[in-house]
């Protein structure tokens, strides 16, 4: 199983200004997952960030507005850039599934820009 | 690419009844798909999975059922009991890139 440790938990912005969330997993993972998910949606992947190289986006997400550093095998952030009120959500990061594993999740950000 | 896609939205039912909820995906080389709970302010949390080469699998009230040939899997909940209200959601991946693809989500009502 992997602990996967997320903060903020929640944080309220001004427009115009950015957050970066901070994903710490106790264990080495070749792949990590950003998603984000509304309320009462399901999870929709932004990112997926690999140790070493760029992240690979999702349509509809782009780099300027969330980029995702992957300094080891243990840790990533994704930054909401520039941020405005239809960024207000709950940001979750990822791991797993893998061959005999499941997807465990941080447990989540909850984003207000106001 | 995949689709998953999963019905109903919503479903209600009696305390001690059971609930079956129903996925479909597209991708005939999806071969892993786990089935997620979600309670309220709460990160997903795995109940059960099932891999390709296996039709069915049982976890105490919980069973999954996959039929590879439609395409289709779903999750029994059988003796429904208030603490499984909550958000329900099926997804489906393959081992060339382990990409969870997600369903809409069915939000379980347990009624007393």
């Amino acid at each position: 199983s992997a602990v996967i440790s997320q903060k903020p938990s929640r944080d309220i912005c001004q427009r115009g200004t950015s957050l970066t969330i901070q994903c710490q997993v106790d264990s080495q993972v070749t792949m990590m997952f950003w998603y984000r998910q509304q309320p009462g949606q399901s999870l929709t992947l932004i990112a997926t960030a690999n140790q070493g190289s760029e992240a690979t986006y999702e349509s509809g997400f782009v780099i300027d507005k969330f980029p995702i550093s992957r300094p080891n095998l243990t840790f990533s952030t994704l930054t909401v850039s520039n941020m405005s009120p239809e960024d207000s959500s709950i940001y979750l990061c990822s791991v797993g599934p893998g061959l005999g594993t499941e997807a465990f999740f941080g447990q989540g950000t909850r984003l207000t820009v106001v | 690419g995949e689709n998953v896609e999963q019905h109903p939205s919503t479903l209600s039912v009696q305390e001690g009844d059971s609930a079956v909820i129903k996925c479909t995906y597209s991708d005939s080389a999806s071969n892993y798909f786990p089935w997620y709970k979600q309670e309220l302010g709460k990160r997903p949390q795995l109940i059960i999975d099932i891999r390709s080469n296996v039709g069915e699998k049982k976890d105490q009230r919980i069973a999954v059922t996959l039929n590879k040939t439609a395409k289709h899997f779903s999750l029994h909940i059988t003796e429904t009991q208030p603490e499984d209200s909550a958000v329900y959601f099926c997804a489906a991946s393959k081992d060339s890139n382990y990409q969870l693809i997600w369903g809409a989500g069915t939000k379980l009502i347990i009624k007393p």
